[in-house]
């Protein structure tokens, strides 16, 4: 059965203080897995696309990469307004479909 | 460029009642989506359309959920009679095509069953 876990689910930082978020799955056939941010009350908005393992990429403070099981988005001297839920999901080949995982909740603290 | 715009943001319905939630995706954007949240989870899909035509619809519960896309631009989702636990968030997303992988999403419309 295809399946997402993302650990830990909350995550209280200092402001300034690097972590490590964690996206493992099992799935048949990966296409693509994703990470979003989802604050409060919207939408989530899309982060990353990694394809393959090995592969790394990175946004301001945020950088995402990939094994073959598990992905994990690394946050480095992390701010307030980094605070939100981010989001780990797979496509998997021959389908459109997102299987999301339930998110880890990051609260960062000045 | 106007994201995705769905309506209404709330809504709070008695049981037993039909609800109606709109989404008016990207324009261009031949695919779109119908995800729902629950509390504390990811979004699961409940429809994906490309174009006016339903290619996934599979967790879709059409005992009482219907969904169209007419002309294959905004979408309605409905849900009739609704029960307690379709409280949640009903989230539109779209792309510009099959095969793109970057979704956007709207707000959502928080339904409330009560």
């Amino acid at each position: 059965e295809d399946q997402v876990t993302q650990s830990p689910e909350a995550l209280r930082l200092q402001e300034g203080e690097s972590s490590s978020l964690n996206c493992s799955y099992t799935v048949s056939g990966l296409r693509g897995l994703f990470w979003y941010r989802q604050d409060p009350g919207k939408g989530p908005e899309f982060l990353f696309t990694l394809y393959s393992a090995g592969e790394e990429k990175e946004k301001e403070r945020l950088k995402a990469t990939l094994t073959k099981k598990e992905s994990f988005l690394h946050i480095t001297a992390p701010k307030p307004e980094d605070s939100a839920t981010y989001l780990c999901a797979v496509q998997k080949i021959h389908t459109d479909k997102l299987i999301f995982g339930t998110g880890t909740r990051l609260q960062v603290f000045p | 460029e106007a994201g995705v715009v769905q309506s209404p943001r709330y809504k709070i319905i008695e049981k037993k009642q039909p609800v109606a939630f709109w989404c008016n995706p990207i324009s261009g954007h031949n695919t779109l989506y119908w995800y729902r949240q629950n509390l504390g989870q990811g979004p699961e899909l409940l429809i994906r359309y490309e174009n006016e035509e339903a290619v996934d619809d599979s967790q879709l519960p059409k005992d009482r959920f219907s969904a169209e896309r007419l002309k294959g631009v905004d979408s309605t989702l409905k849900i009739q009679p609704a029960e307690l636990g379709d409280s949640a968030v009903y989230l539109c997303a779209s792309t510009p095509g099959r095969g793109n992988t970057e979704a956007f999403f709207g707000q959502g419309t928080r339904l409330t069953v009560v």
